[in-house]
């Protein structure tokens, strides 16, 4: 079956600007999660996903960033007025359910990466 | 809080030759999951492997096997036989996860190996 897809692949934008990030997760997975990977880094959590619900907002930064789901499948995260430092490659992921125990497997999708100019 | 560490930036194997890449951690938890990731220059992140702390067995899957050592709390992966398609970075990460309030992998720095003939 299909993996999780992201798009776009590639944005630029300048600085203050909005921009929106589209994650679409694997058919049947329940769960959703975004990351940032700063160039050299690992990706950091920003948030995560059960159904509708946002379960964990603990990554992200700061008001800037928002992130929905609204019918459970697609996500989209949202950064108002950004900034040059929120450059970087945003990840999203998808599992079956985490309920089902401690081996549950995200699975990502290619990324989509920002530049702010 | 859950930590990951990498202490290889950077590792060098020749083709058939079997590596090591390191990786520790520290929780406080008694029941965690262990993750590795291969991420290459495409920059998608490639699921390889996976460890439960009450597994009684190190984890393989094909040429990966992790070289798990409870007491010591390290994770390393082994890879065997490598390939010139294993040159990437490769992620250490531990899921934290509480429920349904909760769910994230905490990731390591990575470590960059590449395989030469």
């Amino acid at each position: 079956g299909a993996g999780v897809s992201q798009t776009p692949s590639n944005k630029v934008t300048e600085k203050g600007k909005y921009v929106e990030l589209r994650c679409d997760p694997i058919s049947g997975h329940t769960a959703l999660y975004w990351y940032r990977q700063s160039l050299g880094q690992g990706p950091e959590f920003l948030i995560y996903f059960q159904g509708t619900g946002a379960a964990d907002d603990s990554g992200l930064p700061n008001d800037r960033f928002f992130a929905v789901r609204p019918e459970g499948s697609v996500s989209t995260l949202k950064i108002q007025r950004t900034e040059r430092g929120d450059s970087a490659v945003y990840l999203c992921a998808s599992s079956w359910n985490p309920g089902q125990g401690i081996s549950d497997t995200q699975y990502f999708g290619p990324g989509t990466r920002l530049t702010v100019l | 809080a859950q930590k990951i560490t990498q202490t290889q930036p950077g590792m060098f194997v020749q083709e058939k030759e079997a590596v090591t890449l390191d990786c520790t951690y520290d929780t406080s938890d008694q029941s965690y999951g262990l993750f590795w990731y291969k991420q290459p220059s495409s920059g998608e992140m490639i699921f390889l492997i996976y460890q439960g702390s009450y597994d009684e067995q190190n984890a393989t899957e094909g040429r990966y096997s992790l070289n798990f050592q409870k007491a010591r709390k390290s994770a390393n992966l082994v890879i065997s036989a490598s390939q010139l398609g294993d040159s990437a970075m490769y992620f250490c990460a531990m899921r934290e996860f509480s429920s349904y309030n909760t769910d994230k992998l905490i990731f390591g720095t990575g470590t960059r190996l590449q395989v030469f003939p």
